[in-house]
This record gives C-alpha cells, sequence and structure tokens, in this order.
C-alpha cells in the first residue's frame, strides 16, 4: 500500500540554524500538506500546497517557512532560523483530490528539537 | 470557524470491554468529519470518515462512528478493546477550507 515517508525521524539543532524536513507524498496525489504538533498540544494545520504554489498557510507559517517541491517526488519544509518554540512532531499528508471528504494520508512525522 | 472538542483527555479501559471516544463540533453545516489514531512513535492513521449517507460509518480495526446531527457529535466505538488498541485518538473536521482542523486528542490505556 502506498504511504507518505519522512526523513529525518529525528532532527537535532541549534536554535537559530536552518533545517529542511524532508517528505516523499503518494505518487499520483496533488495536494501536500504540514501540520505540527507541539508537544501535549493540538495537531496543527501549517501550510498546504497545490500545483506548485501554496494553496493555503496558517498564522504559524511566518516568514521564517518556506515549502518546497523541488522535483517530481519530494516535498519540503524549511525552517530558516529555528526557535525553541518550533520544537515538534512535524507531519507531512497528501491527498489525491481537494475535496473535503478526500482523505488526507499522514506520513510517520519527523521530530524536530530545538536546542 | 470550525472547532472540534473531545471531553475526555485520557480514558482507560480493560481488555475487551466496550470503547466510547467523545467528539463535538461547531461547524455551520455539515462538515467532513475522521478519525485518527497515532500509535506510540507512529504517524496518523484514517480509522473512518463520515461524509454524506448513512450517519453510521465503519471503520478499520472494528471501528465504528455515529454522526448525528442534532448533537453535532461524532463518537467512535469499539465494542471489544484489544490491547494494540492503546494510541491516542484525535477527532478532525474539514469544513469549506479543506484543512484538517483537529480536537486535543484522547490517549486510551488498555489494561489486561
Amino acid at each position: 500500500e502506498p504511504e507518505v515517508t519522512q526523513t529525518p525521524s529525528h532532527q537535532v539543532t541549534q536554535m537559530g540554524q536552518e533545517v529542511i524536513l524532508r517528505c516523499v507524498p503518494i505518487s499520483n496525489h496533488l495536494y501536500f500538506y504540514w501540520y505540527r504538533q507541539i508537544l501535549g498540544q493540538k495537531v496543527e494545520f501549517l501550510v498546504s500546497f497545490y500545483n506548485n504554489e501554496i494553496s493555503e498557510k496558517s498564522e504559524i507559517f511566518d516568514d521564517q517557512f518556506s515549502v518546497e517541491r523541488p522535483d517530481g517526488s519530494n516535498f519540503t519544509l524549511k525552517i530558516r532560523s529555528t526557535k525553541l518554540e518550533d520544537s515538534a512532531m512535524y507531519f507531512c499528508a497528501s491527498s489525491e483530490d481537494r475535496l473535503g471528504s478526500d482523505t488526507q494520508y499522514f506520513g510517520p512525522g519527523t521530530r524536530l528539537t530545538v536546542l | 470557524a470550525q472547532s472540534v472538542t473531545q471531553p475526555d483527555i485520557h480514558i482507560t479501559v480493560s481488555e475487551g470491554a466496550s470503547l466510547e471516544l467523545r467528539c463535538n463540533y461547531s461547524y455551520g453545516a455539515t462538515p467532513y468529519l475522521f478519525w485518527y489514531v497515532q500509535s506510540p512513535g507512529q504517524g496518523l492513521q484514517l480509522l473512518l470518515k463520515y461524509f454524506s449517507g448513512d450517519t453510521l460509518v465503519q471503520g478499520i480495526k472494528g471501528f465504528e462512528a455515529e454522526f448525528k446531527r442534532s448533537q453535532s457529535s461524532f463518537n467512535l466505538r469499539k465494542p471489544s478493546v484489544h490491547w494494540s488498541d492503546a494510541a491516542e485518538y484525535f477527532c478532525a473536521v474539514v469544513a469549506n477550507d479543506y484543512k484538517l482542523s483537529f480536537g486535543a486528542g484522547t490517549t486510551v490505556t488498555v489494561r489486561a
């Protein structure tokens, strides 16, 4: 069964450093998402992406964040200058279509720890 | 804006007993409703979803959920819990903005 994959599974970085989190969505999916879950809190939407541009972003997704689909398979989230409060689990998701009923399939997540 | 409430932070249930997890949503129209499960160290796996039709939906792993419009609820149930059901369960809603809004989650502990 096709699945969303994410690398690395755990990333430790120093405050102020740049990090890139990588995702490989399901191959025939067209819509891509990033969510994050700070420890003990809700899973929160960050951004959605379609046709090589951002469809929607939350207030969390400020200028420190960017997303890119550098090739036909990868979807990346970059945090330019990490802060302590960026420590969280980051989930990538993809969906075939953008219907409200369409299932978003999630990857296993990348745990980002900012020291 | 839509929101999801899961009133129970933590539920402990004996193996073989029934389980019900509560979910209430706030949205003007009928939203699309989902239940996801997150096992320790794992990602979010879809258990089931509702978007129209029969209000009782069946999912994977023996779970079912019932949509009740009058109560704005979408409670998840399983008749007989297995130890492997110990996990965190998230109710989520998609409104007209295509993004998932999650509840805070309910942690289920299964005792032998």
